[in-house]
């Protein structure tokens, strides 16, 4: 079992509608939980971290986390073109390290 | 929040050779990390960069592969030993922007295809 699952896509959304990412981790002691956005040919870059249990909401950004379940999640509400990127997950185990998940690729449609 | 640059950004190599990477912080930091994104896919850590330490490899990376340097707590080096086509990938750098930071900061990449 990876570390660190995600779907891998595509996910395919059109405008205007909520994405829903989703992001499993096996490590039941992981502490910390972040999701990345990466450009086509560029390097991540941080969207949102969260610690505790439930959601954490930053502009248009949702990040829910369910440690009983070991999932965590990331909502886009009105999705707009520029959000179309691939969604990393990434999971701190411990020892400052992070472990990232095959990434989700999100299409938004206009 | 922290600016990393590396160097080369990209590179074409011949098989068998060997290439470094440089990782410039611009400030002191702790811990640098390397990662490796083949394409298509996630990043893959291949070690973790102390200062005043050998480098802690990840399972499935060695040292003799590549080798790391870590001279001072704000530069460091990846090469990639006798390369193969499989090893033409992105390699990142990166790091905690200060101690206890929630953000991982990456450098650009540098992006390697081995011929």
């Amino acid at each position: 079992q990876k570390e660190v699952e995600q779907n891998s896509g595509p996910l395919s959304v059109p405008e205007g509608a909520i994405a829903s990412l989703n992001c499993t981790y096996s490590d039941r002691g992981s502490q910390s939980f972040f999701w990345y956005r990466q450009y086509s040919g560029k390097s991540p870059e941080l969207i949102m971290f969260i610690y505790s249990n439930g959601d954490k909401e930053d502009g248009r950004f949702t990040a829910q986390l369910n440690k009983a379940s070991q999932y965590v999640s990331l909502l886009i509400r009105d999705s707009q073109p520029s959000d179309s990127a691939t969604y990393l997950c990434a999971v701190s185990p411990g020892a400052q390290k992070l472990v990232f998940g095959q990434g989700t690729r999100l299409t938004i449609n206009p | 929040s922290a600016v990393i640059s590396q160097k080369p950004s990209r590179d074409i190599c011949q098989r068998g050779t060997s290439l470094t990477i440089q990782c410039q912080v611009d400030s002191q930091v702790t811990m640098m990390f390397w990662y490796r994104q083949q394409p298509g896919q996630s990043l893959t850590l291949i070690a973790t960069a102390n200062q005043g330490s050998e480098a802690t490899y990840e399972s499935g990376f060695v040292i003799d592969k590549f080798p790391i340097s870590r001279p001072n707590l704000t530069f460091s080096t990846l090469t990639v030993s006798n390369m193969s086509p499989e090893d033409s990938s992105i390699y990142l750098c990166s790091s905690w922007d200060y101690p206890g930071a929630n953000v991982l900061t990456f450098g650009a990449g540098s992006r390697l295809t081995v011929l």
